[in-house]
This record gives C-alpha cells, sequence and structure tokens, in this order.
C-alpha cells in the first residue's frame, strides 16, 4: 500500500513564525502536491512538483513556498504565519507515467495560527 | 479552465436508504473524473474514478458513479447507505497539463447517515 505521511497532524503557530510542513512518501512516486481544505471551499491546490528540485504554483501559492530536495520529501513552508493560514494542508502523491491520475493522500495536517 | 460544481453541501439520509451525491463539472475536451471519500479526521482516499470506456463506474463499498457527457455530470450512488459512510465526498476532474496533470476538486458534500 501506498503510504503518505505528514510530519504533525496538529500544529499551533504564532503569527509571524517560521512553519514547515513536511510529507514524505514511501512508493517512489514523482509527483507530490501540497493542497488546503477548507469548508466550503474544497481542496485548494498551493504547489506541486514533477520531480525533485523542480516546482510549480498552484492556484493559491501567495505566502507559500515549497521544499523537493529528494524524491519522496516535499515541503510546504510558510516564512511569515499569518492568521488566514489556519487550515488544514493535505499532501498527496501521484506516479507519472500512467494515465490514472489518482492521487494517494497523507493525513493532513491541522494548523492553527493565532 | 475546468472547475467542479457539487450540488449539495450536506445531505442527510437514513441508514439503508439509497443515496445519490451530484456533481456538475465544465466540459472540457477529454476529462478524467473521480469522487474521493473523507472520513473524520483522515485524508482522501479514491472512491471510483472514471477515465474512459463504460459510463457506470463502480467503486469501493458499493458506490457507482455515472459519466453523463451530455448532462456534463458525474453524480455518485449508492443504493443502501450504511452509517459508516458517514464522510465528506469529494467530486474531482483532472485535465492534463504541461508536465503532468492538474486536478480541481469540488467544495465537498458532507454525507450523513442516521439510523
Amino acid at each position: 500500500d501506498v503510504k503518505v505521511t505528514q510530519s504533525s497532524r496538529y500544529l499551533v503557530k504564532r503569527t509571524g513564525e517560521k512553519v514547515f510542513l513536511e510529507c514524505v512518501q514511501d512508493m517512489d512516486h514523482e509527483n507530490m502536491f501540497w493542497y488546503r481544505q477548507d469548508p466550503g471551499l474544497g481542496l485548494r491546490l498551493i504547489y506541486f512538483s514533477y520531480d525533485v528540485k523542480m516546482k510549480e504554483k498552484g492556484d493559491i501559492p501567495e505566502g507559500y513556498s515549497v521544499s523537493r530536495e529528494k524524491k519522496e520529501r516535499f515541503s510546504l513552508i510558510l516564512e511569515s504565519a499569518s492568521t488566514n493560514q489556519t487550515s488544514m494542508y493535505l499532501c498527496a502523491s501521484s506516479p507519472s507515467g500512467t494515465s490514472t491520475y489518482e492521487q494517494y493522500f497523507g493525513p493532513g495536517t491541522r494548523l492553527t495560527v493565532t | 479552465a475546468q472547475s467542479v460544481t457539487q450540488l449539495d453541501s450536506q445531505v442527510p439520509v437514513f441508514e439503508e436508504a439509497p443515496v445519490e451525491l451530484r456533481c456538475n463539472y465544465s466540459s472540457s475536451v477529454s476529462v478524467y473524473l473521480f469522487w474521493y471519500v473523507q472520513y473524520p479526521n483522515q485524508g482522501l482516499q479514491l472512491l471510483l474514478k472514471y477515465l474512459s470506456g463504460s459510463t457506470l463506474v463502480k467503486g469501493i463499498n458499493g458506490f457507482e458513479a455515472e459519466f453523463n457527457k451530455s448532462q456534463t455530470s458525474f453524480h455518485l450512488r449508492k443504493p443502501s447507505v450504511h452509517i459508516s459512510d458517514t464522510a465528506e465526498y469529494f467530486c474531482a476532474v483532472s485535465d492534463r497539463i504541461t508536465g503532468g496533470f492538474k486536478t480541481i476538486f469540488g467544495a465537498g458534500t458532507r454525507l450523513f447517515v442516521k439510523a
């Protein structure tokens, strides 16, 4: 079974702090994604990566950056956390070279910025 | 740009009753359609997918969905729900872009099964 793990289930940070959310997948997937999930808005894509050291902006990249130094690890960085970044963050991965486009999700990190 | 509309934000239903969760998408040359389920305090997991072929797709846990190209719909159905089906359900559409693909998710439908 594909396993996607996220470093924390719950996180509380103060406004202005630098926040790191880590995601690791164990199935050698090329593609990795970060979404945020808010009630009534579904999932919105923040950043994605199709290869090591490669990143692409999604629909809502403002206030976020990412890092992918190793294939299995994709980190989301909040340079200066703000209260409007309080949300559930979901990481996902998928293999390339197929046409299924199916994504495998981690359990999520619920981030609260006070 | 692709878009996905889930027509109901919440659907309450009694146990063993049938249920339909509605999903409409904006049209494109070719689409790949998905339903994901999110149980409380968990990530999303794939319920079923339509890539091509038969318009009636069967998934896990007794769910099925029908792709209707003329109505741009992909409604999810189950003939008899269980308490354990209480969860949030997301319809999604994927499209090929340079370098890979992009997936757009609907806002979600919260299914609440009552005893």
